[in-house]
Parts: structure tokens; C-alpha cells; sequence
């Protein structure tokens, strides 16, 4: 069974730019998380969806992060503009029916640095 | 506001001796947690879970204590092997997920 996928693995920018990160969960997992995770502390959930469906983003910058699943399978998280403090690993997970006791997989993660 | 807590940035641990890891939190709402292992370069990996209505779970080598009164959850290894060198975040579950900040396990050979 093929894992979260996550694309790009790294990506460096500059303050200002936008940025756009990619997650493919694992086959039939109906929920999917995006989580931000900085340097010396655990990761933070950033939104889930159920399906294409926003459970919660009550964690979300909204001013500058975006993230959509249109289709209820793969998800993009965008961040417009970013700054310093948005360097941090942007960690996927899917599980399959988004109980709270249902175990999450994650993806490798998406290292972003912004200068 | 840190709702689940590891105290211990790192541990350093003899191989086949026993590895404790502890984490504290404060929302006595939570019903759920968890352990999940990360290794360098790659996303965390589910380890082992505990419920709310129970104080102990076992799992092969990993044993997972529950203290709902002291709010304080503990992970103990044993015996302890070079491979379980990796971050162990603790985690629990209300309506959401929270992560502590992590422990670096280093089992030395």
C-alpha cells in the first residue's frame, strides 16, 4: 500500500512569495490533515477535511494560508505571502475515517525555508 | 498555550536498558493518546495508543502508562534497541489532535 505522498520535499523562498504545497493521502482515506510543525515543537494542525469538506480550520492563518481538496482526494496548502515565521516542516496525514481514535499516517513532509 | 508537554528535550539510554519517555497534559477533556516515532527526514509513524478508560497498554517492547489523575502519560521501552533511537512526540485527542514537542531517544549501543 502506497504511503502519503508530499511534494516538493524542500523548498526555499524569499519573504513576499507565495508558495504552494502538494499531498496525495493513501487510497480511500476519506480525511486528510495538514499540519505545521517548526523547529523544536510538535506538530500543529493547520485544517482537516473530510472528503472535500473543511472539518476544521480554526487553526489556520487565513489572511495568508489557503487549502483546498476539491475533488476529495489530493489537496494543495498555499501560503500568500509568506513570511519568516512560516519556515517550518508541512507535514500531510490521511486516515480513513477521521475518528479521533483512528491512527493517522503521515507524509515525509514539506521543509520550507523562507529568507 | 501548550496543552501537552515532553519536559525532556533528549534521553540518551544503554542499549537493552529501559527507555522512559514522559509527557503531561492539561485538558482533562482529553479521551485519547497516543505515541508516534519519527525518524530524521521522514513524516511520524504511529507507535502505540492508550484510551482514557484504561491505565496500561502493551504492545511487544513498548508499554504505554496512564495516569488521568496526575494528567501524565509515560512510554517505557524495553528492552531498548539502537534502532528505537528517533523523536517521540506524545499526542492526545479531544475534538482535535495535540502534539507535545518532542523527545530525541538516543539508545546508545
Amino acid at each position: 500500500e502506497a504511503g502519503v505522498a508530499q511534494s516538493p520535499r524542500y523548498k526555499i523562498i524569499e519573504k513576499r512569495q507565495s508558495v504552494a504545497f502538494w499531498c496525495n493521502p493513501i487510497s480511500g482515506h476519506a480525511t486528510l490533515y495538514w499540519y505545521q510543525q517548526i523547529l523544536g515543537q510538535g506538530p500543529k494542525l493547520l485544517i482537516q477535511f473530510q472528503n472535500n469538506g473543511v472539518v476544521d480550520d480554526s487553526q489556520l492563518p487565513k489572511d495568508r494560508f489557503s487549502a483546498e481538496r476539491l475533488k476529495g482526494v489530493d489537496s494543495t496548502l498555499k501560503i500568500q505571502p509568506a513570511k519568516l515565521e512560516d519556515s517550518a516542516v508541512y507535514l500531510c496525514a490521511s486516515s480513513l475515517w477521521g475518528t479521533v481514535q483512528e491512527t493517522q499516517y503521515f507524509g515525509p513532509g514539506t521543509r520550507l525555508l523562507v529568507l | 498555550d501548550q496543552q501537552v508537554k515532553q519536559n525532556s528535550p533528549s534521553l540518551s539510554v544503554q542499549e537493552g536498558r529501559i527507555s522512559i519517555l514522559n509527557c503531561d497534559y492539561t485538558n482533562s477533556m482529553f479521551d485519547y493518546f497516543l505515541w508516534y516515532k519519527k525518524y530524521p527526514a521522514e513524516g511520524p509513524t504511529f507507535l502505540i495508543s492508550i484510551s482514557s478508560i484504561k491505565d496500561k497498554n502493551e504492545d511487544g517492547r513498548f508499554t504505554v502508562f496512564l495516569n488521568k489523575s496526575a494528567k501524565h502519560l509515560s512510554l517505557h521501552i524495553v528492552p531498548s534497541q539502537p534502532g528505537d533511537s528517533a523523536v517521540y512526540f506524545c499526542a492526545a485527542t479531544g475534538n482535535q489532535f495535540y502534539f507535545g514537542t518532542g523527545t530525541s531517544l538516543t539508545v546508545i549501543p
